[in-house]
């Protein structure tokens, strides 16, 4: 079945650096990948649509220059977190479409210590 | 904009028991509407339900939409303790349209089954 691979599974880094995350669609190309976050024990919240060689759509009241998303290639898209804080800290997850429907990847714990 | 309410919000209930979860949606036009199990990490996807297949059936989970109540249930009967998991609802676009349109999801249910 389809595959979405995503690192790092889970990071810990200092307040004010830069983090990036990666998902990577093993057996298909994916034209589209979301990018959502989710606070414990909360649902998914989409920030972002990102399509292959164009810019992402940011929903309302994602930082665009914050949430950095690139989607260079139709198997590749990444997410960096800039100039991190401790309320970035959160779990990140990609998905993408396949036609049938949404793969997931298996997320991101990020901490900004 | 698109709204998804599931509830509860968490249930507890004893191995063996069964189940109904609840997801309601307000939708400006009404696609398709997915199951998710999401354990520690990744969501896996259970169903999808539209408006031509509005009862989907796997093993000891089955789900039903029910397109004038703007509702779906998810059942699980014989629960078992790997059922402990977050159940996430969502609407979607038309499955020809996936890759192109977002998920909008519900708040989740939290269920742990006691042994």
């Amino acid at each position: 079945g389809a595959v979405v691979s995503q690192h790092p599974s889970r990071v810990i880094c200092k307040s004010g650096t830069s983090v990036k995350i990666e998902c990577r669609s093993l057996d298909f190309q994916a034209t589209t990948m979301f990018w959502y976050r989710q606070f414990p024990k909360q649902s998914l919240m989409l920030m972002a649509t990102s399509n292959e060689g164009s810019k992402a759509t940011y929903e309302q009241g994602v930082e665009k220059d914050k949430f950095l998303i690139n989607h260079a290639s139709l198997t590749l898209s990444t997410l960096t977190v800039t100039s991190a804080h401790p309320e970035d800290s959160s779990f990140y997850i990609c998905s993408a479409s396949q036609g049938w429907g949404y793969t997931f990847g298996s997320g991101t714990r990020l901490t900004v210590v | 904009e698109d709204k998804v309410v599931q509830s509860p919000l968490s249930l507890v209930v004893h191995e063996g028991d069964t189940v109904t979860l609840n997801c309601s949606y307000e939708v400006t036009n009404f696609r398709s509407l997915l199951w998710y199990k999401q354990e520690k990490k990744a969501p896996t996807f259970l169903f999808m339900l539209t408006s031509s297949g509005i009862e989907k059936k796997s093993g000891r989970l089955s789900s039903i939409l029910d397109k004038k109540e703007l509702s779906s249930i998810l059942n699980i009967t014989a629960t078992q303790t790997g059922d402990s998991a977050i159940y996430l609802c969502a609407v979607g676009p038309s499955p020809l349209n996936f890759g192109n349109e977002k998920l909008t999801f519900g708040t989740g249910t939290r269920l742990t089954i006691i042994p």
